[in-house]
């Protein structure tokens, strides 16, 4: 069974840092691509950011580039998001979710979600 | 950058019923579109990919149509378990993009 079960959030005040950490199971890690997709209370969803297989390969949206960085620890299934200067509007439930991977290198749907782990952002 | 509108934003059904739901999208995205099902208090789910193809254990009751900039997902007779929000999704890689709409309540008349 595919598991995604994130960790590391937590209430931070702006300007502040967090990471958030996704460990994988059930599916070998390596073989997948990753996204992080996030959802501000009572809100949509919105995605933030992609890593390729090795990690070599990394895309963000607009609203994080330059603040957050994704990456992974393939030998550990284990998957990261570090957060800096974070802001009010940062302040959302954070996903980490498959790549579908039916496109190698290219972004694609995401067949699993974890449950999510809530960033609070707020003097 | 493409914008995804989804109307409407509730639908009020009774089980049983069918359920239509649209999704407009700003310039034309090809058949690269999906829907996700999202209920109270849990994660999304992949239901439909690139317009009409039905993610992995969704059952037959649920399909996707359309291409270009209309598209709609079905439910052909709603289950308990329906009553959720829906999204709708695009993505692309020139450049990398990927964008929700705004999603579809349906809820228990």
């Amino acid at each position: 069974e595919v598991q995604l079960v994130e960790s590391g959030g937590d209430l931070v005040q702006p300007g502040g840092s967090l990471r958030l950490s996704c460990v994988a199971s059930g599916f070998k890690f390596s073989s997948y691509e990753m996204n992080w997709v996030r959802q501000a209370p009572g809100k949509g969803l919105e995605w933030i950011s992609y890593i390729g297989y090795a990690g070599d390969t990394t895309y963000y949206a607009d609203s994080v580039r330059g603040r957050f960085t994704i990456s992974r620890d393939n030998a550990k299934n284990s998957l990261y998001l570090q957060m800096n200067s974070l802001r009010a509007e940062d302040t959302a439930l954070y996903y980490c979710a498959r790549d579908q991977g039916s496109r190698p290198y290219e972004i694609d749907y995401c067949d699993y979600w974890g449950q999510g782990t809530l960033v609070t952002v707020s003097s | 950058e493409i914008m995804l509108t989804q109307s409407p934003a509730t639908l009020s059904l009774s089980p049983g019923e069918r359920a239509t739901l649209s999704c407009r999208a700003s310039q034309t995205v090809g058949r690269y579109l999906a829907w996700y099902q999202q209920r109270p208090g849990q994660a999304p789910r992949l239901l439909i990919y690139d317009t009409s193809f039905r993610a992995t254990g969704i059952p037959a009751r649920f399909s996707g149509s359309g291409s270009g900039t209309d598209f709609s997902l079905t439910i052909s007779s709603l289950e308990p378990e329906d009553f959720a929000v829906y999204y709708c999704q695009y993505r692309t890689n020139r450049p990398p993009f990927v964008s929700f709409g705004g999603g579809t309540k349906v809820d228990i008349k």
